[in-house]
């Protein structure tokens, strides 16, 4: 069974700070991405990539950024917290030309205040 | 038009009974259909994948018409464990993968 973990269940953070949010996965899978799910909203695509080193802004990548050194690991930074990046997030893996779709992580419930 | 949309509901729905949800999608060149359940505070978890022949899994079975643009899942002999959040999924031909926003479902006892 594919494992994509997530560091962090909860985290607290206040307004300015920097935020790394951690995604591992132990299946070898090419893809990455984040998500933030809000009520009413759905799931948004933040960040995603193919392949180490790489990365490709997804629908609403302001106020983050992501880093990709190796394979396993893909992590979601929030430069500067801010109150509206109060949200879910939620990190997702598959394999190039997957027909069998994501497997997400647990999610990380961030409340920045 | 939204790229794929559903009935945010929610459906409320007694035990037993069999329940249908549908999702359109704009993209006439999507490639790939799923159905993700996902339940309170927790992650989408796929239920499964959608095929032109349809397809069935025990009490669920999702269709797909690529003609009028939808899917569809059908819950039979609903159970109150299915009372969750079921989210269609799109991709197409360039990777991108389009999540609805889901429709909610309630089994009342």
């Amino acid at each position: 069974d594919v494992k994509v973990t997530q560091s962090s269940r909860y985290l607290v953070k206040r307004t300015g700070e920097k935020v790394f949010l951690e995604c591992v996965q132990d299946m070898d899978h090419e893809n990455m991405f984040w998500y933030r799910q809000d009520p009413g909203l759905g799931l948004r695509l933040i960040y995603f990539s193919y392949d180490v080193k790489m990365k490709e802004k997804g629908d609403i990548p302001e106020g983050y950024s992501v880093s990709r050194e190796k394979k396993e690991r893909f992590s979601l930074i929030l430069e500067s917290a801010s109150t509206n990046q109060t949200s879910m997030y939620l990190c997702a893996t598959t394999w190039t030309g997957d027909d069998y779709g994501y497997t997400f992580g647990s999610g990380t419930r961030l409340t920045v205040v | 038009r939204k790229e794929v949309e559903q009935d945010p509901g929610p459906f409320n729905v007694p035990e037993g009974a069999t329940v249908a949800f549908n999702c359109t999608y704009s993209n006439s060149a999507s490639q790939s259909f799923f159905w993700y359940r996902q339940d309170c505070r927790k992650e989408p978890k796929l239920l499964m994948s959608v095929y032109s022949s349809g397809n069935e899994d025990g009490r669920f079975t999702a269709q797909l018409n690529r003609a009028s643009q939808y899917i569809s899942l059908l819950i039979r002999d609903s159970k109150l464990s299915d009372s969750a959040t079921y989210l269609c999924v799109v991709t197409k031909r360039d990777d991108k993968i389009i999540f609805g926003k889901g429709t909610r479902l309630h089994i009342l006892p």
